[in-house]
């Protein structure tokens, strides 16, 4: 119950195109939905975060679109860049507790 | 803002000596800093959660006697890996959790890549 399903786990996009990468949970206490970026051999980074009382956020070109009563939320990135070409993670969390993560994504976006 | 730095950011050591990574929050402090360990093309895996000023929170299955983990400040957590073997090699993280408003958001540190020979 506690884990975070996340496909695709790779992905290849085309340069200007939309990338959507998929979360699903089961625990309904999750209050806190977060998605982070990685590049190799780096930390990951905070891309975009959302809570549960709203169904959409957009920061630039990256949107988040959750869906309570399916509890699946997902990532939109409009006009995929190569330099967007990263480890993509979606994550969970209760409260003030730890992250569940997601298995992660690898994109790859063409030039 | 929002920054965590790590160090080193990478170090190469002898099988049986110990080694000490630094986590810190720039500028925020920081109640609870977490542990992560990742191994290639692999997800973070949780270590344990480090507390200021009381013990840190291990998960099941990582040894704490070998990871000692010391929340010394508000601002600095630190991993020691103690008595280092091969297998113990991979890639640290840490990050720090902030408060903001309803939400506590985790900020990660750049990571420490471990080769232990």
């Amino acid at each position: 119950q506690q884990q975070v399903k996340q496909s695709p786990q790779s992905l290849i996009v085309q340069k200007g195109g939309i990338s959507i990468i998929n979360c699903a949970y089961e625990n309904t206490a999750f209050d806190y939905f977060p998605w982070y970026q990685q590049f190799p051999g780096k930390g990951p980074a905070l891309l975009i975060a959302i809570r549960p009382d709203v169904s959409e956020k957009k920061e630039g070109r990256f949107t988040i679109s959750f869906n309570k009563s399916a509890k699946q939320f997902s990532l939109h990135i409009m006009d995929s860049q190569p330099g967007d070409s990263a480890t993509y993670f979606c994550a969970a969390s209760e409260g003030t507790y730890k992250y569940i993560f997601g298995t992660g994504t690898r994109l790859k976006v063409l030039a | 803002g929002a920054v965590v730095s790590q160090h080193p950011s990478w170090v190469i050591c002898k099988s049986g000596t110990s080694v000490k990574i630094e986590c810190r929050s720039l500028d925020f402090q920081a109640t609870t800093m977490f542990w992560y360990r990742q191994f290639p093309k692999q997800s973070l895996m949780l270590m344990a959660t480090s507390n200021e000023g009381s013990k840190a929170t291990y998960e099941q299955g990582v040894e704490k006697d070998k990871f000692l983990i010391n929340h010394a400040s508000l601002t600095l957590s630190t991993l020691t890996v103690t008595s280092a073997h091969p297998e113990d090699s991979s890639f640290y993280i840490c990050s720090a959790d902030l408060a903001e408003g309803v939400s506590d958001t985790q900020y990660f540190g750049p990571g420490t890549r471990l080769t232990v020979l």
